[in-house]
Parts: structure tokens; C-alpha cells; sequence
């Protein structure tokens, strides 16, 4: 079964970075691509990067645009979001998820658990 | 961005009854509109896709419609499993974008 195992999250003090990860499995991860999105305290669901299943592509909301990296490792079924100069209003539950399209992009079909990100001095 | 003003933000409706839900995008989007159900703590899970298709293993009396600019997702006899927020996103084109969510009280 499909499985997306977020890691990396924890308190950090603003302006700070901080990676997280994404472990798979259960599904054929190079041909998928994969998605971060996170959701603050009490709120909605924001969308925040995406990667192509082969990696050339990258897509980021405006908000996180110059800041987030997202990037994966296909030879060890890993995704990554790398963030820099955190701000307080970041802190958020951050999820990694998969894509239902193959070899393309589409909708979130599976998503993790999920990793707390809070900022915080 | 491609806005998703998503409506009501909050209902309470009762086992048995029928509900609608409403995403309205600032743009055409043609059919690139899925649903989301998300119990408290947990992930979101995938009801709906490409407006109308259900989900592998979502229970029927789930369904979507809509097209250009205004989309619904309906529950049409509601269990008391069903309590939940539900929320639309756009998948045409980027940066996705979901709206605000309705919160479902049984």
C-alpha cells in the first residue's frame, strides 16, 4: 500500500532553515509527481511546491517562491522541501503528496501524515 | 492565482439529509476541480477528481458536478462518518490552489 512518511519538522526560531523529508514506498515513485502542502493551525489546506516525476520541473506558490526548494531523489524514493528564513506565520503541519497522474501532473491522490513545523524564538 | 472562494465555510445537517457544497473559481478551469474530505488530526483523503470521478473506495452517495466556474461536490444521504472538512482544489494551473474549506456537522 501506498505509504509517504514525512520527516524534519520540529521548533525552529525565525529566520532560520530547515529540510524535510519524505520517505515512499508502495508505488512506483519516479513516474509520480510529488507535492508539498501545508496547513497552519485551525486553518485551511495551502498548496506550496510541486515536482515533476523526473525532476526538471518545479512549480511554488508566490508565497514561498525564492525561499522553498523542493527537490527528490529518485534512486532512494525521497522527496525534499528545504526552507529558508522561516517566519513565525509558516508554522504549519506540512505534507507530502503524491500525485495521481503518470508522467504528468494532476491531482493529489495520496497524501502523508504529515510533519509540525513550528516557528517560534 | 486562480482564487477557489469555496461556500458555505460551515453547515450542520443531519443523518439521512442531502448537501451540497460550492467552489466558485475566478477563472474557466475546465475540469480540473477535485474534493477532499479531512477528519481533525488527519490527512485529507481524495473523494472526488476531475470534477465528477469518484475515488477507488469512496462510497457512492459521494458525487461532483460543475463546469467552467462553478463546481459542487453533494453527499446525497448523510452518515455520521461523513463529519468532516471538506475543501476544492484547482489543479490547472499553477500555484494549485484549495479553497477555504466547509466544516460538516452531523
Amino acid at each position: 500500500q501506498v505509504q509517504l512518511v514525512e520527516s524534519g519538522g520540529g521548533v525552529v526560531q525565525p529566520g532560520r532553515s530547515l529540510r524535510l523529508s519524505c520517505a515512499a514506498s508502495g508505488f512506483t515513485f519516479s513516474i509520480h509527481a510529488l507535492h508539498w502542502v501545508r496547513q497552519a493551525p485551525g486553518k485551511g489546506l495551502e498548496w506550496v511546491a510541486v515536482i515533476s516525476f523526473d525532476g526538471t520541473k518545479r512549480y511554488y506558490a508566490d508565497s514561498v517562491k525564492g525561499r522553498f526548494t523542493i527537490s527528490r531523489d529518485n534512486s532512494r524514493n525521497i522527496l525534499y522541501l528545504e526552507i529558508n528564513s522561516l517566519r513565525p506565520d509558516e508554522t504549519a503541519v506540512y505534507y507530502c503528496a503524491k500525485d495521481r497522474v503518470t508522467f504528468g501532473v494532476g491531482e493529489i491522490d495520496f497524501w502523508g501524515q504529515g510533519t509540525p513545523v513550528t516557528v517560534s524564538s | 492565482a486562480i482564487q477557489m472562494t469555496q461556500s458555505p465555510s460551515s453547515l450542520s445537517a443531519s443523518v439521512g439529509d442531502r448537501v451540497t457544497i460550492t467552489c466558485r473559481a475566478s477563472q474557466e478551469i475546465s475540469d480540473d476541480v477535485a474534493w477532499y474530505q479531512q477528519e481533525p488530526g488527519k490527512a485529507p483523503k481524495l473523494l472526488i477528481y476531475a470534477v465528477s470521478n469518484l475515488q477507488t473506495g469512496v462510497p457512492s452517495r459521494f458525487s461532483g458536478s460543475g463546469s467552467g466556474t462553478v463546481f459542487t461536490l453533494t453527499i446525497s444521504s448523510l452518515q455520521p462518518e461523513d463529519s468532516a472538512t471538506y475543501s476544492c482544489l484547482q489543479d490547472n494551473s499553477y500555484p494549485y490552489t484549495f479553497g477555504q474549506g466547509t466544516k460538516l456537522e452531523i
